[in-house]
């Protein structure tokens, strides 16, 4: 198994651009999570999805934030438009739906310039 | 609602010496404790969890967690730092309220483990 797969490994981008972060979840997984992490504010749950329905979004800062997931194994999480306090590295997590241990992908580093 | 606080940003400690990352707890209900740690430039790994039962947790690397009930506490442990264990350590917990599915995280203690 390869684990939890997100792309790209690093995003530049300017100021008011659209991006869009990828993730495929391990096969078989029920769930799968969205986080953010920033030095100032840690680790934060975006938004999690069960069997590709979103369940909570409570966490998406704001409307310039969604979250996709087309189907059991694609997941995408768009920025548009972008601000350079989107910088941060974006984590996707998977997990089976009877249990509690999460396999997270090696994230995201956007950088908003 | 529920959370857990990570007390010390770093910790550190000479190679050979035993090791304690604190972590404690605040739940209503029965806690879901859980360990994870990030190695540079990659995703958090599951460390161990506590659900029930004996209130010291044995865990990946040789790392354990000794559960306390009443100092509400879930302390990592490991009686012998490597220096390869230098990483990120996050403490979390299950939500127990409407999100019962998701994890909550602790901000996360920096292990330092000089040779």
């Amino acid at each position: 198994d390869a684990g939890v797969i997100q792309s790209p490994r690093h995003e530049v981008t300017e100021m008011g651009q659209e991006v869009t972060l990828r993730c495929k979840p391990i096969s078989g997984h029920d769930y799968l999570f969205w986080y953010r992490q920033t030095m100032m504010r840690g680790l934060e749950l975006l938004i999690y999805f069960n069997n590709n329905v979103p369940i909570d979004d409570s966490g998406m800062p704001e409307d310039r934030f969604s979250a996709k997931m087309p189907n059991a194994s694609f997941s995408t999480l768009k920025i548009q438009p972008s601000e350079p306090r989107d910088s941060a590295v974006y984590f996707c997590a998977s997990r089976p739906l009877m249990e509690d241990r999460y396999t997270f992908g090696s994230g995201t580093r956007l950088t908003v310039v | 609602a529920q959370s857990v606080a990570q007390p010390e940003d770093q910790v550190n400690v000479a190679e050979g010496n035993p090791l304690t990352v604190k972590c404690t707890y605040s739940v209503s209900g029965n806690p879901y404790l859980f360990w994870y740690v990030q190695y540079p430039n990659r995703g958090l790994q599951f460390l161990l969890k506590y659900i029930t039962g004996d209130n010291l947790v044995k865990g990946s690397y040789g790392f354990e967690a000794e559960f306390n009930k009443s100092q509400t506490s879930f302390h990592l442990k490991k009686p012998s730092a490597l220096v390869s264990d230098s990483a990120l350590y996050f403490c979390a917990v299950r939500d127990q309220g409407g999100g019962y599915n998701k994890l909550i995280f602790g901000a996360g203690t920096r292990l330092a483990v000089h040779p």
